[in-house]
């Protein structure tokens, strides 16, 4: 099955500053890659996903890179905000199979 | 729109006792999923149907969950006889589609059960 690894476990970045997660996964099948925010007694929300034939996608300040080959995806967060600071969940899935989650990553925002 | 709907929001029950987790989906949504999630696990999917078909269950952890979707609009998820390890908080999700996962799911505000 797929293992999903995410990192860090906590990070702390000074309001205005960028913010990068990272995941790795371990089957090349997987094709579909979400990153939830979930604050904090909140439900996981879908900030961002990107798909296995795309290689970069962007909405506003939140960007998510696939890297196929080294078969690692990361979240860009750029400009933060306290309003960023929550637990931030990737994902990776194939059409059919399970749904993994990686372990999360605490962000604080610092003003 | 109401959004995917749970309940309880909150149980407290003794080891033993049959638990029920209900959820109501997104109206028209026909894609249903129930997750768990603890401290030591993380987000776990627990089960998923597509119009009211159970699609994937191996993420049940064992026979004593069960769930059911007996119409588009109503999901149960079940615990029977329930444990101490089983407290966590359950989320429901739906989406619209064919039930495919890698569709945009909408979650719940999840019911946060507590086993004793």
């Amino acid at each position: 099955g797929e293992n999903v690894e995410q990192h860090p476990s906590t990070l702390s970045v000074q309001e205005g500053d960028s913010a990068v997660i990272k995941c790795t996964y371990s089957d090349s099948a997987s094709n579909y890659f979400p990153w939830y925010k979930q604050e904090l007694g909140k439900r996981p929300q879908l900030i961002i996903d990107i798909r296995s034939n795309v290689g970069e996608k962007k909405d506003q300040r939140i960007a998510v890179t696939l890297n196929k080959t080294a078969k690692h995806f990361s979240l860009h967060i750029t400009e933060t905000q306290p309003e960023d600071s929550a637990v931030y969940f990737c994902a990776a899935t194939y059409t059919g199979n399970q749904f993994y989650f990686g372990t999360g990553t605490s962000l604080t925002v610092i003003p | 729109d109401a959004g995917v709907i749970q309940s309880p929001r909150h149980e407290v029950t003794e080891m033993g006792q049959e638990v029920t987790l209900r959820c109501k989906p997104i109206s028209g949504h026909n894609s249903l999923f129930w997750y768990r999630q603890t401290m030591m696990r993380g987000l776990e999917l627990l089960i998923y149907f597509n119009n009211n078909v159970p699609i994937d269950d191996s993420g049940m952890p064992e026979d004593r969950f069960s769930a059911k979707m007996p119409n588009a609009s109503f999901s149960t998820l079940k615990i029977q006889p329930s444990e101490p390890r089983d407290s966590a908080v359950y989320f429901c999700a739906s989406s619209a589609g064919t039930g495919r996962l890698e569709e945009t799911q909408y979650f719940g505000p999840g019911t946060r059960l507590l086993v004793l």
